[in-house]
């Protein structure tokens, strides 16, 4: 079973200064999709980032970043220019591309992201 | 123009009665899902349905029931509510492979006394 693990329960940042948050994983599999989600307060989750294990071109969206090491099975979330509105639990995700029950998300334990002004 | 929407935000409820939480999606989506998410933050799958036909059922209490009347509605019915069933329940939806991106509802918090 595939396992994700976030070693990091809590991190801090000034704002407008960079921030990794890091996520590695367990898996069998050579194809599969990664994510990383984000719970602020308002407990919604919210996708940040998504990254297909074939794709060798790391991610982005704006000021959100992902640094995807397939060999190491590690995939980190770089946050650049921090924001006070960035500050939320940010939760890695593992998803399998294999059909018939396989779409489950397994997530890792979460790290909660602190940004002081 | 919500896209993924559970009724009620908020459950308190007594141990040992019985309550539904329902979720729609507006996305065209063809899956729905169930998670929990426990005091520890910890989030963990419960169900989940393809085009109203079960696919996922991970160890969860048969006090548990998902009901699927159509593709945009995935209901969680719980019996004989517990303790330990107090949680942050998420619905979440996703278009199998196409894009396969789940998104999520905006949870729903019980809490049995």
């Amino acid at each position: 079973a595939q396992t994700v693990t976030q070693s990091q329960p809590e991190m801090s940042v000034q704002e407008a200064e960079t921030v990794t948050l890091s996520c590695t994983y367990d898996t069998s599999e050579s194809d599969y999709y990664l994510f990383w989600y984000k719970q602020p307060p308002s407990r919604q989750m919210i996708l940040v980032i998504r990254q297909e294990a074939y794709k060798q071109q790391n991610a982005t969206e704006n000021r959100f970043s992902v640094n995807f090491q397939k060999a190491a099975k590690s995939f980190s979330l770089k946050i650049s220019d921090s924001q006070l509105g960035d500050a939320a639990m940010y939760f890695c995700a593992y998803r399998s591309t294999s059909q018939g029950g396989s779409e489950k998300l397994v997530f890792g334990k979460g790290t909660k992201l602190t940004v002081n002004p | 123009d919500t896209a993924v929407s559970q009724t009620p935000k908020y459950l308190v409820t007594q141990m040992g009665n019985d309550k539904s939480i329902k979720c729609e999606q507006n996305l065209g989506h063809d899956t729905m899902y169930w998670y929990k998410q426990d005091s520890k933050k910890f989030l963990k799958i419960m169900f989940s349905y393809n085009n109203k036909e079960l696919i996922i059922n991970e160890t969860v209490p048969n006090r548990f029931s998902p009901k699927s009347p159509d593709k945009a509605h995935l209901n969680l019915h719980i019996n004989s509510l517990e303790l330990g069933d107090s949680a942050v329940y998420f619905c979440a939806s996703s278009l199998r492979g196409i894009t396969d991106t789940q998104y999520f509802g905006p949870g729903t918090r019980l809490t049995v006394l």
